[in-house]
Formats: C-alpha cells, sequence, structure tokens
C-alpha cells in the first residue's frame, strides 16, 4: 500500500524490557513524525524528523525514549527500560515537508505489563 | 490545563439525527484542523478552517470556525453508522510542524 505502515500492530512486553517501533513514511515524505496517544486522550507529540536528523524531540518523555531515521526513510522508536505508564498507542505519521498535511499510520499499541 | 477543549466527550445518537461537536480554546489560533480516528487506525485529516468565521462543508459535515479564530464546531446531518469514531481538532503551535490535539469527542450512531 501506500500508506504509512507501522510494526508490529501489536506488542505486548515485561516491564523492564526493551522495545523498538518500527514506522516506513510514505516514500517520498522528508518530515516524520512520531505521536503517542494514550486510551481516552488525544495524540501528544514525541520528535519530528526532517530528513534525517531529529528536528525536535522536545516531547520524548526521557531518556529511556530515543528515535532514529538514519537514511531519511523509516523509523524506529526506541523504548528502554519500560515501564507499566509506557503503554498507550504509538502513532507515526509522515508528510512532504513540515507544512503539508500529515498522514498517519495505524500505529502500534504497547502493553507494559 | 489543555490548550483545546472538546466537548461533549461522548454522544451517542440514532441514524438519521443531528449532532453537533464543539473544539473550545482561549488562545488564538490562525488555523485549526478536524481528523476523525476509527478504532484501530491512525486519525485522518477532514478539514483545515483558517479564516475566522469560516464554513466549510464536507458532504454532509460542516465545520466552522469562530470569528475570533478561538473555538470551532463540526456539525453532521443526518448522521449514519458510518460516521462513528473518534473526533479531534488540532492546531499548530507556534512551530508549524507541532500539532496539538484535543481529547476527541467519541461519537456513536446506533442503526
Amino acid at each position: 500500500g501506500a500508506g504509512v505502515s507501522q510494526t508490529p500492530s501489536n506488542k505486548v512486553t515485561e516491564k523492564g524490557k526493551y522495545v523498538e517501533l518500527r514506522c516506513d513514511p510514505i516514500s517520498g515524505h522528508t518530515a516524520l513524525y512520531w505521536y503517542r496517544q494514550s486510551l481516552g486522550q488525544g495524540p501528544e507529540f514525541l520528535i519530528y524528523f526532517q530528513g534525517t536528523g531529529a528536528a525536535d524531540d522536545s516531547g520524548l518523555p526521557n531518556d529511556r525514549f530515543f528515535a532514529v531515521r538514519p537514511e531519511g526513510s523509516v523509523s524506529t522508536l526506541k523504548i528502554q527500560r519500560t515501564e507499566r505508564g509506557d503503554s498507550a498507542v504509538y502513532l507515526c505519521a509522515s508528510s512532504w515537508d513540515s507544512y503539508s498535511p500529515l498522514h498517519f499510520g495505524n500505529g502500534t499499541r504497547l502493553t507494559v505489563t | 490545563t489543555q490548550l483545546l477543549e472538546q466537548s461533549p466527550q461522548f454522544l451517542s445518537i440514532q441514524e438519521g439525527e443531528n449532532l453537533t461537536v464543539y473544539c473550545n480554546s482561549s488562545s488564538v489560533f490562525s488555523s485549526l484542523q478536524w481528523y476523525r480516528q476509527e478504532p484501530g487506525e491512525g486519525p485522518v485529516l477532514l478539514v483545515t478552517v483558517v479564516t475566522g468565521g469560516e464554513v466549510k462543508k464536507l458532504k454532509r459535515l460542516t465545520f466552522q470556525f469562530g470569528d475570533a479564530r478561538k473555538d470551532s464546531s463540526l456539525h453532521i446531518t443526518a448522521a449514519q453508522p458510518g460516521d462513528t469514531g473518534l473526533y479531534l481538532c488540532a492546531v499548530h503551535g507556534a512551530n508549524d510542524y507541532k500539532l496539538s490535539f484535543g481529547a476527541g469527542t467519541t461519537v456513536t450512531v446506533r442503526a
């Protein structure tokens, strides 16, 4: 498909474990975003990439969260030492540039037990 | 304190009825967006309103931006079960790329 693809769609992990969430943006989109959506809430901004660089990571909750986009396409959100409070849907979005509409993926539902 | 307050939080209506959901703030915005999110999917952009007092129509959906550009409403005429979903409003901050979302209104249309 031509949309934003996120894998896995669901991830269950134990408290303290490390997880990686993957995002494949729409081909040609230079801007990539990660958002987190908790139950009953709207998405909250985590990080924004323009090309390969993280232009704004001010939304990352703490230093357990890290994201990369080494070739300016696929991005990986990495969470170390997971906590139960990290349980949420992690959404990825991409756009042609920072002024264009965002296209969201279907998210990865992370559950930390 | 949420930048955008959406009301009501939940709305359940019968097919064929009309409904209105609201998005309010004390801040002024240059533009405001409405999204619909279905279970298990990401939000999908419905419309962007940019001018105070602007009204945009998308089939049975009517979006209005307040004159002072602080609030917006979404009205659905003759709701259908396919209109069921979470309706989110969102605005860009000082940095154009960062969207701030309201908590959303969950709409359920019963057949």
